[in-house]
This record gives C-alpha cells, structure tokens and sequence, in this order.
C-alpha cells in the first residue's frame, strides 16, 4: 500500500484566514515533503521533514508554516495567504531519505487552494 | 544549475502505438530517476524508478537510462486514451531533493 491521504480535497479561504493542511501515511516512511504546484508547471518543493525533523524550508515565507506532529502525520499551517498562493498543494512520502533506492516519493492526491 | 530537460510537446500517437518520451539531465552525479504521470488536476502518480544504466520493465513500460548520456526515457507499448497525461521526469540531486523537468503533455488518439 503506498497511501498518502490529505485533508481537504478544496479548500477556499480570505486573505485574514487561519487553516491548515493535513497529510498521513501509515507506510513507515520516515520522510514527508510538501509542494505547492502551479498549472502547467512541475511541482514546487516547500518543506522537507526526516525523521519528524525540518531539514529543508526552501525560503518558504512565513505565512506558511509546516508542523510534523508524529512520524505519520505532516501539517501546513496557512496564515494571512495572498491570491497568488492560490494552488494545488501536494503532500508526499518516502521510506527513507538520503537512500538512493528507498528514496522514491509517493504523493497524495492534494488540496486545491484558493485564496481570496 | 541543475537542469532536467523534456520536450514539452504534445507528443501525439495512435491508439497501439509505441509513445516514446525523453529526458536528459545536467548533474553527472544524479543517481535516481523518476518517471511520474499526472492528470490534469490531479497529483503525480509514479510510473517508474530507474537507478542503473540500461532497461526496466514494467508492464507496457519500460525505462531506459544511459548516465554517460546522461539520458533517461520512457517507452509505452499499446498506447492508450487512458495514458494520455503529462509525463513529468525527476532526477534526485545530491541532497536528496528531486530535480523536476517541466513535463510532456501526452495524447493517444483512437
């Protein structure tokens, strides 16, 4: 089984908002990315947990704030979002990172997000 | 800069025909590669990893890599309508982190 879930499917929300986004997997793996993606573009790495600890922030800004609770599930915590944020958000997940062949991400199905 | 590079197309090919897709990356020492489809919206999906020169199957797939051409590519035998998406290669980068070329749009014509 190489299930990602995320919650929600859609999300809409103003520009003064809190929410958040959630992600789990029950495979095991020790490492849990997010990427925002744009049409028509390749997916955009954000946040990189290992072992329930950030190893990289690609110079996300502030509004977006990642959270790794346990080693199942991964959070993104939204805040005073632009219009241009508005995106698919993609969650994803490898067995272990740093291992050539056990690297291989698996993504979840996303949360399309539109801010207002 | 590290560069993964793909025709963007539409690659357009008939019902039952071979679909062959190309990807060529700039980092000599990229171990990992990647082929992913995506829909249009929704996520990547994986296709297949390929981590040694030469040939892997999978079903109607098939990988090829060449690291002294620094070349990888995807075959479809018996394309179909259900295969058309784009086709996004993704090299792993020293750091672990995947190196994404801009995809391939795809469409099997019946």
């Amino acid at each position: 089984d190489t299930e990602v879930t995320q919650t929600p499917k859609h999300l809409v929300m103003g520009m003064t908002n809190k929410k958040s986004l959630k992600c789990e997997q029950h495979m095991g793996h020790r490492a849990m990315y997010w990427y925002k993606q744009k049409a028509k573009k390749p997916p955009e790495l954000m946040f990189v947990y290992s072992y329930e600890k950030l190893s990289i922030n690609e110079s996300v800004p502030s509004r977006f704030s990642p959270e790794c609770p346990n080693s199942s599930l991964l959070n993104l915590h939204l805040h005073a979002l632009q219009p241009e944020d508005s995106a698919l958000y993609l969650c994803a997940s490898s067995q272990e990172p740093g291992l050539a062949a056990q690297e291989t991400q698996y993504f979840g199905p996303g949360t399309r997000l539109l801010v207002l | 800069q590290k560069e993964v590079e793909q025709n963007s197309g539409p690659l357009s090919v008939p019902e039952g025909a071979i679909a062959s897709l190309n990807c060529t990356y700039s980092d000599r020492g990229s171990q990992s590669f990647f082929w992913y489809r995506q829909y249009s919206g929704k996520s990547p999906e994986l296709i297949m990893s390929i981590y040694s020169n030469g040939d892997k199957e999978d079903g109607r797939f098939t990988a090829q890599l060449n690291k002294a051409s620094q070349y990888v590519s995807l075959l479809i035998r018996d394309s179909q309508p259900s295969d058309s998406a784009t086709y996004l290669c993704a090299v792993a980068d020293d750091n672990r982190k995947l190196i994404w070329g801009l995809g391939t749009s795809l469409a099997v014509n019946p």
